[in-house]
């Protein structure tokens, strides 16, 4: 079946540190692959995407990138800002049927 | 152009009463989607429809009910709440229900079930 694991949280960074999020998938076919952002009390956005092998994403400083072999899609960043303080979900959508599958989310918080 | 909007923003129920959640969106997508979010365990799907007059279930669609009778609408009716369905609901849509489109989002609807 199709799946998303990513790390356990809450994570916490002060400013100016480098992130880190793993994301591992378990998907039938050839799946395209996503980093969403949820700031608080809003929805969820888009943060990047690969939709094939090797592809990487990226925007606002993030990159992710697609490892087939590892069947990865950690999420990375630099240099953090208190302003990246969210819950990042990791999600897949298999070109087998019409559903999205999230990983469960982790909680940054940046702090000065 | 609003995106995806979604009424209301917040609502109180008691066990067995019913309601529907409204969600819109302007984009002419034909694929929407209901999900769930609690705590630790990220967003699960309930019921997905791929345009207009065609509805599927997701991973949990028990006590949840939709239709699709225009594309730019995708209502979620409680049948009869339960405490088990206080969460945070989102309605989402894309282009399609194809692996190349992100989903769009609602600003969520937080229902609590007494």
């Amino acid at each position: 079946g199709n799946s998303v694991t990513q790390m356990e949280g809450p994570v916490t960074l002060s400013e100016e540190a480098f992130l880190t999020i793993n994301c591992t998938y378990t998907a039938t076919g050839y799946p395209s692959l996503f980093w969403y952002v949820q700031y608080p009390g809003e929805g969820l956005q888009l943060l990047l995407k690969a939709t094939k092998a090797d592809d990487k994403g990226s925007n606002k400083g993030f990159e992710a990138t697609y490892r087939k072999e590892t069947t990865s899609f950690h999420l990375e960043k630099g240099s953090v800002q208190v302003s990246d303080s969210a819950v990042y979900f990791c999600a897949l959508t298999a070109n087998t049927g019409n559903q999205f599958y999230f990983g469960t989310g982790t909680s940054l918080t940046v702090i000065p | 152009n609003a995106g995806v909007t979604q009424t209301p923003k917040f609502q109180v129920l008691k066990t067995g009463q019913s309601m529907t959640l409204q969600c819109a969106q302007d984009m002419n997508h034909e694929y929407m989607s209901w999900y769930r979010q609690d705590p630790g365990m990220g967003l699960r799907l309930i019921h997905y429809s791929v345009g207009a007059g065609i509805t599927d279930q997701g991973e949990v669609p028990n006590g949840y009910n939709v239709s699709r009778s225009t594309t730019e609408d995708f209502p979620l009716r409680l049948l009869s709440a339960a405490p088990s369905q206080t969460s945070v609901y989102f309605c989402a849509s894309s282009m399609d229900g194809s692996s190349s489109y992100e989903q769009y989002f609602g600003p969520g609807t937080r229902l609590t079930v007494t």
